[in-house]
């Protein structure tokens, strides 16, 4: 079946620097990728939904210049987290879709958890 | 805009016992319909979903769930729980036009077994 690679699995890191997260297609082209953030309990977080070639676009609330998304390929999306402060610390999902829902569907990769020191 | 609605926070059940957890939705017409289990720590795990055609819905791990038009219903049901169960459970909802696809999650229903 459709699997999405999702790396780093968890990261840590100090206060003001970029982490780079990255969502792979291992067996289909992900012709749209969701980016979502999700707190403890909670649901899931639409960040902000790309389409391979064209720019992100992001939710209402959502900086785009703090978390830069990139889906230059239909096998690879990156999520980089510039200048990281501790509020940036959650658990963040990517989900691949090559559309229309019904033919592959949605897959999940499977979450990195970030921890801003 | 769709919406989807699961009422249930939490559901504590003993294992062994049968499971029915709860989704609704608002939509003008069908929706794409699916239900995720998440394990802490992990991504999501499609268990079933909806587009069309019959309305009972058979999954993975022994679920089924059954879309049901006039209460604008998608309920997830397991005759017999396993300890393995718990985890949290999503039910999203997707407008079939559009071209956008974007899911809607609800806020997730806690499932707890007992031995």
């Amino acid at each position: 079946g459709a699997v999405v690679s999702q790396h780093p699995s968890w990261v840590i890191c100090k206060s003001g620097t970029s982490v780079k997260i990255e969502c792979r297609s291992l067996d289909f082209q992900a012709t749209t990728m969701f980016w979502y953030r999700q707190f403890p309990k909670q649901s899931l977080m639409l960040m902000a939904t790309s389409n391979e070639g064209s720019k992100a676009t992001y939710e209402q609330g959502v900086e785009k210049d703090k978390f830069l998304i990139n889906h230059a390929s239909l096998t690879l999306s990156t999520l980089t987290v510039t200048s990281a402060h501790p509020e940036d610390s959650s658990f963040y999902i990517c989900s691949a879709l090559n559309p229309p829902p019904h033919v592959v569907g949605y897959t999940f990769g499977s979450g990195t958890r970030l921890t801003v020191v | 805009a769709q919406s989807v609605t699961q009422p249930d926070i939490h559901i504590t059940v003993s294992e062994g016992a049968s499971l029915e957890l709860r989704c609704n939705y608002s939509y003008g017409a069908t929706p794409y319909l699916f239900w995720y289990v998440q394990s802490p720590g992990q991504g999501l795990q499609l268990l079933l979903k909806y587009f069309s055609g019959d309305t009972l819905v058979q999954g993975i791990k022994g679920f089924e769930a059954e879309f049901k038009r006039s209460q604008s219903s998608f309920n997830l049901r397991k005759p017999s729980v396993h300890w393995s169960d718990a985890a949290e459970y999503f039910c999203a909802v997707v407008a079939p036009t559009g071209g956008s696809y974007i899911p809607t999650f609800g806020r997730g229903t806690s499932l707890i077994v007992h031995p």
